[in-house]
């Protein structure tokens, strides 16, 4: 069972931020958060991934609370084209056998408004 | 770099005979795994396999699919004698194994293969 609680859906203008949020109280000291998104029909895409630093990429940044308790993916300026299914995943990197497989729960739901 | 090749993209199937869905892994990864999403559902984890090893198959039905990872070749998952049921898209991804550089941890998935059982 996904190890994650995310709201089921939500609503963003185009052009404005997308903030995401994913709660994983439950988390241990060695598992990273893992963020994924699924466009309609396609295969799920990486989009990144944390142990306990805010990270950013050139899709996303990722915030990730000092008690690592709950994070969240921050689009800065949402598109059309994000509209998606967006995963948080909680999962330990440096192991192998079981662990090393990602669990995906119900995620939410984006949708970009024009 | 080639992205995950499943194919065929598209299968249909009559009930009770068998759907083969082949993965090629992106180059220099060694593990391979399995997703299952029916209709209007989430991603379901089938199985995951090493080159000639299946190291987790906790998710796998018990009877009519198994999965494979030869050491030459894509991996193939099996549906023998489908039914309605079985129809949905099948995910595969890859990963290098670790330590590997700068990998990080992430899958790499594939556009999947869309069964239908009629």
């Amino acid at each position: 069972d996904a190890k994650t609680t995310q709201p089921p859906s939500m609503d963003c203008a185009e052009g404005r931020a997308a903030n995401l949020p994913c709660n994983h109280s439950t988390i241990s000291g060695n598992e990273y958060v893992y963020w994924y998104r699924q466009i309609h029909s396609q295969g799920p895409q990486y989009i990144i991934h944390g142990l306990k630093n805010n990270e950013t990429n050139e899709m996303a940044s990722l915030i990730i609370t000092e008690d690592r308790k709950s994070s969240t993916l921050i689009l800065p300026h949402a598109t059309l084209r994000d509209t998606a299914v967006y995963y948080c995943i909680v999962r330990v990197v440096n192991s192998g056998g079981s662990n090393y497989k990602l669990t995906f729960g119900k995620g939410t739901l984006l949708t970009v408004n024009p | 770099n080639a992205g995950v090749m499943q194919n065929p993209r598209h299968l249909v199937r009559r009930r009770g005979q068998e759907a083969r869905l082949r993965c090629s892994p992106m180059k220099g990864h060694s593990h391979v795994y399995w997703y299952r999403q029916l209709p209007e559902e989430g991603l379901k984890f089938m199985v995951y396999l090493q080159k000639e090893n299946i190291i987790d198959e906790s998710g796998m039905p018990k009877e009519r699919f198994s999965a494979e990872f030869p050491k030459e070749g894509p991996s193939i998952l099996r549906i023998q004698q489908v039914v309605r049921g079985d129809s949905a898209a099948y995910f595969c991804a890859s990963s290098p194994a670790l330590p590997a550089g700068t990998y990080t941890g992430e899958l790499f998935f594939g556009e999947g293969s869309r069964l239908t059982v009629l």
